[in-house]
């Protein structure tokens, strides 16, 4: 029942931007798209929310189509400690429940 | 992972046996979300407990599984008569706008 698709899996080049797609195509208007990424044996980790405009925080920027239907998660700089399985994840403000589908495992090769 | 704190960090039990899983949430949140973790699997929200208050545990097993979280103390994850399909890794997570999630622990059933 996951609302979002992401690729299975991705390499990037360290040092390199990685930029990892998510679509949303049912989002609906009060839904913000999440970002976690879950580094190996270790719990999820908040990245960057938003709602439409575009966000960026010290960990990555987000940018979000105008028709809110798809996004993109972007890793500046990747490092190898950026390899991990990143979620993509549709959220109503307030909904304590968040549906975790398969992520794109993202490999960050030297 | 900023400040959830869950133990043990890996606990092994027998078929049959009980579990016990222990979570605090960060300083000042007062409620708590579990959320599992099967092998090769995404998180599934489990249940969301305020202090004495059980809020939502539509995704808890309907056998075996219980939680709680007193007044004074971590929130407790229980799981009785454990069987090797209960071998997983268990999240704990508070928050609001943004969930922070504790390592985990990971039960082997033997």
């Amino acid at each position: 029942d996951a609302k979002t698709t992401q690729p299975t899996s991705m390499d990037c080049a360290e040092g390199r931007a990685a930029n990892l797609p998510c679509n949303h195509s049912t989002i609906s208007g009060n839904e913000y798209v999440y970002w976690y990424r879950q580094i190996h044996s270790q719990g999820p980790q908040y990245i960057i929310h938003g709602l439409k405009n575009n966000e960026t925080n010290e960990m990555a920027s987000l940018i979000i189509t105008e028709d809110r239907k798809s996004s993109t998660l972007i890793l500046p700089h990747a490092t190898l400690r950026d390899t991990a399985v990143y979620y993509c994840i549709v959220r109503v403000a307030g909904d304590y429940k968040l549906s975790f589908g398969a992520g794109t495992t993202v490999t960050v090769r030297a | 992972n900023a400040g959830v704190m869950q133990n043990p960090r890996h606990l092994v039990r027998r078929r049959g046996q009980e579990a016990r899983l222990r979570c605090s949430p960060m300083k000042g949140h007062s409620h708590v979300y579990w959320y599992r973790q099967l092998p090769e699997e995404g998180l599934k929200f489990m249940v969301y407990l305020q202090k004495e208050n059980i809020i939502d545990e539509s995704g808890m097993p309907k056998e075996r599984f219980s939680a709680e979280f007193p007044k004074e103390g971590p929130s407790i994850l229980r799981i009785q008569q454990v069987v090797r399909g209960d071998s997983a890794a268990y999240f704990c997570a508070s928050g609001g706008e943004k969930l922070f999630f504790g390592s985990g622990t990971q039960l082997s059933v033997l």
